[in-house]
This record gives C-alpha cells, sequence and structure tokens, in this order.
C-alpha cells in the first residue's frame, strides 16, 4: 500500500543553517505531495505542495521538487530561523484513495539561536 | 475568514466512556476528515464526510464513528474508551472531495486523555 518515510528526528540546527528534511514515498500512479508543519501547541498547516512531477512547491522560504524518478519530496530551506522550530509532515494522496491522506511519522525541527 | 474550529480543546475520560468530539469546517468546505495523531504512531486517517455521508473510513474499529449535520459541522464519537485512545485528534476540512488540488486545512485538534 501507499507510504510515506522521512528522517527521523529531532533535528536540532543552529539559526541561518541549511536545512534538508529527506521524504521518500510509495505509492501506484501520480499522487500528490505535501508538507504539513505543527507548530508548538497548534494543529497541522499546510506548508507547500505539488501535483505532478517535477513541480517544485515553495513557501515561507521552504520549497521541496517532486522528483518521480526517485520517488522523493525533500524539504529544504536555505537559513532556518528560530521561529522555524515546529515538527513537519510529509504527505500524499492519490484521488483513488478518496481522499485520504497518507502521512509521514514527523520530524522534529529545533532551531537554536 | 475563520479556520477549521474543534472542541473541546482537552477532553479527560476514564475506560469504558464514551466522547464526544466536534469540529466546524471552513465555511463553504463540505468535506470533514478526522484524524488520529496518538504518541510514537504519528498522524493516521480515520473517517471522511462528505455531504452528510461517511465516504470512507480507516482501518479503526466499530467504536469510533461519527457524523455530518446539515451545515457540515461534524462529530467524532467514540465509545468504550479504552487507554490506547488517548491522541491528539485533528479535524480538516477541504472545499470539494477531490484529492489532487484540494489541500486539506486543519484545525488545532482536541486532546484525549483516558485515566
Amino acid at each position: 500500500g501507499d507510504s510515506v518515510t522521512q528522517m527521523e528526528g529531532p533535528v536540532t540546527l543552529s539559526e541561518e543553517a541549511f536545512l534538508t528534511i529527506n521524504c521518500t514515498y510509495t505509492a501506484t500512479g501520480y499522487p500528490s505531495l505535501f508538507w504539513y508543519v505543527q507548530y508548538p501547541g497548534e494543529g497541522l498547516q499546510l506548508l507547500l505542495k505539488a501535483t505532478k512531477a517535477d513541480d517544485k512547491g515553495s513557501n515561507k522560504g521552504f520549497e521541496a521538487t517532486y522528483r518521480k524518478e526517485t520517488t522523493s519530496f525533500h524539504l529544504e530551506k536555505g537559513s532556518v530561523q528560530v521561529s522555524d522550530s515546529a515538527v513537519y509532515f510529509c504527505a500524499l494522496m492519490r484521488f483513488s484513495s478518496a481522499s485520504k491522506i497518507i502521512f509521514g511519522s514527523g520530524t522534529r525541527l529545533s532551531i537554536r539561536p | 475568514e475563520a479556520g477549521v474550529t474543534q472542541s473541546p480543546t482537552h477532553l479527560i475520560k476514564t475506560r469504558g466512556q464514551q466522547a464526544t468530539l466536534r469540529c466546524s469546517p471552513i465555511s463553504g468546505h463540505t468535506s470533514v476528515y478526522w484524524y488520529q495523531q496518538a504518541l510514537g504512531l504519528g498522524l493516521q486517517f480515520l473517517l471522511w464526510y462528505d455531504e452528510g455521508e461517511e465516504r470512507n473510513r480507516g482501518n479503526f474499529p466499530p467504536r469510533f464513528s461519527g457524523r455530518q449535520f446539515p451545515n457540515y459541522s461534524s462529530e467524532l464519537n467514540v465509545n468504550a474508551l479504552e487507554l490506547e485512545d488517548s491522541a491528539l485528534y485533528l479535524c480538516a476540512s477541504s472545499l470539494v472531495p477531490t484529492g489532487a488540488n484540494q489541500p486539506q486545512h486543519f484545525g488545532d485538534g482536541t486532546r484525549l486523555s483516558i485515566l
């Protein structure tokens, strides 16, 4: 069945460091891919998405490119801030799965000032 | 625009009791989804409602049920509560019940604790 695997956390970086959170997926067909973020004490927010191969989603300085050849959707940011500290979830959704989102296990990111 | 709202924020129950969680979707959204975020298990899909009907459910026992009202708000009911039901329950809504281009918007969740 469909699945999402993302790097385990926690990830701790210093402010202004480069961030990569790896995400790979297993799915038939052409799923849509998402990154959701959960700030402390809050619910999930959509961070970015990509709906087809080679699409690049971007938001708030974060980027992720839909790589079908490697079935990956790695999250990157060139210079992280303390306010980026949160849990990040990679997710996929296929229309044929009737709108059910499959989430990765989440990666906790902590940024040191 | 108000986001997805859930109530209560916290709910404490004992084993064997029943819990009711509520969700109001974003105005105009017809689809409501429920997820369980249990410690160590990540996010798992529970239920999907659209236009008042249950459209899909995840791998959860029948004591997890719910409904969607004519105003598109939704309730999640959990009967015969067990300790492992302790989790954050997230509700999400989307504009239409399609996949690719209609992301789901999440509420802040209800923290259910079973003593």
